[in-house]
């Protein structure tokens, strides 16, 4: 059980290029986050999704576009990368009908736009 | 104002000392409210929720004052092994959106 995964760790991109980040739980769980965080802003959500086939945006989601084709999936996408995305980006899951809210969280991505 | 409110902190305290964070909401609408802890350059965890007759496990003590709109975290008997940062949050929706402070710095010193 490796619970939430989330693929690259690091990436350096140059402004303008795109990428996908992937994330993965084995834990089928319908409910499925992508936040970013930075120093002095603390946690904030980009997309989420409630289940498998919808996303919703969040807080802050000019910039990026999503996808939850399969229920153990999140993609986050990045059409055109500029320098204001260099964030760590976490991805999180729970269940839908967990009482406490708890979101595991994958590892991360450190991202450097230049 | 800030939807959830912490003082950043840094906290220092020696081992053995007894710390206490507190953190304030503004939606009176909140329905359920927690601690995380997120060590260095690693993902936030779930350490406690928080409860209206308030809990406890082990160390840690959890508080709610639905009326004063604040929860707070009390550690006894600090290890070095608590020195993380502790993110207050709160969710107001079903769709299990959460709201995140900031978070509260610790660094408990030898």
């Amino acid at each position: 059980n490796a619970g939430v995964t989330q693929t690259p760790k690091f990436r350096v991109l140059k402004t303008g290029q795109s990428m996908t980040l992937l994330c993965a739980q084995d834990m089928n769980h319908e409910y499925m986050y992508w936040y970013r965080q930075d120093p002095g802003m603390g946690l904030r959500l980009i997309h989420y999704s409630v289940g498998e086939g919808t996303t919703a945006k969040g807080e802050v989601p000019d910039g990026y576009n999503v996808s939850r084709l399969k229920k153990q999936n999140f993609l986050l996408g990045l059409e055109s990368a500029a320098p204001s995305q260099t964030s760590v980006y976490f991805c999180a899951s729970t269940e839908r009908t967990s009482g406490n809210n708890e979101q595991f969280f994958g590892p991360g991505t450190r991202l450097t736009v230049l | 104002r800030k939807e959830v409110e912490q003082d950043p902190g840094p906290f220092n305290v020696p081992e053995g000392a007894t710390v206490a964070f507190n953190c304030t909401y503004s939606n009176s609408a909140s329905q359920s409210f927690f601690w995380y802890r997120q060590d260095c350059r690693k993902e936030p965890k779930l350490l406690m929720s928080v409860y209206s007759s308030g809990n406890e496990d082990g160390r840690f003590t959890a508080q709610l004052n639905r009326a004063s709109q604040y929860i707070s975290l009390l550690i006894r008997d600090s290890k070095l092994s608590d020195s993380a940062t502790y993110l207050c949050v709160v969710n107001i929706g079903n769709n299990r959106k959460l709201i995140w402070g900031l978070g509260t710095s610790l660094a408990v010193n030898p």
